[in-house]
């Protein structure tokens, strides 16, 4: 198995400009899950989906971001308009109960 | 709310010592503790867990050591090795199959020096 795969790696774009963040979980896991890593928060957990279906968004900063996944192999983490304070490393998570989380290699993001 | 209180921040060790990271959780409905380790520019990845059944869990040099009752748990890596050296988050969850929402911990950045 590849692993979950998260696209692209790194991102750099200018402030107010849209983001798209992608994800491949593991096939056959059924629960997702979006984080956010910076050296000052930590890693905080943005959304979660089990069974495709978003079960818990309190994480979610604003509106600007957004969340989707359409079917059990992918989803994507939207953030529109972007902002400086929005850089930061994204993971993006995949589980299967009564196995742990695995995480992708993330995407660093940069908004200048 | 911090749920899961992890320390020290960082922690430098001699090679061949023992590396000792502790967590403290406030859920009690929490039966779920995984250790994860991040090495620079990759994701976390799952190093050892543990059920609240048991105080006390071995994998190699790994052992998570569990008290219920003080709500406390740590991670003792024996004949630590530079190749440890790298960010350790505890976590933890509850256990079901609606999806194991995991509470990270701050984080420990591990040093082993040669």
């Amino acid at each position: 198995d590849a692993g979950v795969i998260q696209s692209p790696r790194h991102e750099v774009t200018e402030m107010g400009q849209e983001v798209t963040l992608r994800c491949k979980p593991i096939s056959g896991h059924n629960s997702l899950f979006w984080y956010r890593q910076t050296m000052m928060r930590g890693l905080e957990l943005l959304i979660y989906f089990n069974n495709n279906v978003p079960i818990d968004d309190s994480g979610m900063p604003e509106d600007r971001f957004s969340a989707k996944m359409p079917n059990a192999s992918f989803s994507t983490l939207k953030i529109q308009p972007s902002e400086p304070r929005d850089s930061a490393v994204y993971f993006c998570a995949s589980s299967l109960y009564p196995y742990g989380y695995t995480f992708g290699s993330g995407t660093r993001l940069t908004v200048v | 709310q911090q749920q899961v209180k992890q320390s020290p921040q960082s922690l430098i060790v001699q090679k061949g010592g023992i590396s000792i990271i502790n967590c403290a959780y406030e859920n009690t409905a929490f039966d779920y503790f995984p250790w994860y380790q991040q090495f620079p520019g990759k994701g976390p990845a799952l190093l050892i867990a543990i059920r609240p059944d048991v105080s006390e869990k071995k994998e190699g040099r790994f052992t998570i050591s569990f008290n219920k009752s003080a709500k406390q748990f740590s991670l003792h890596i024996m004949d630590s090795q530079p190749g440890d050296s790298a960010t350790y988050f505890c976590a933890a969850s509850l256990y079901n199959n609606a999806g194991n929402m995991l509470t990270f911990g701050g984080g420990t950045r591990l040093m082993v020096k040669p």
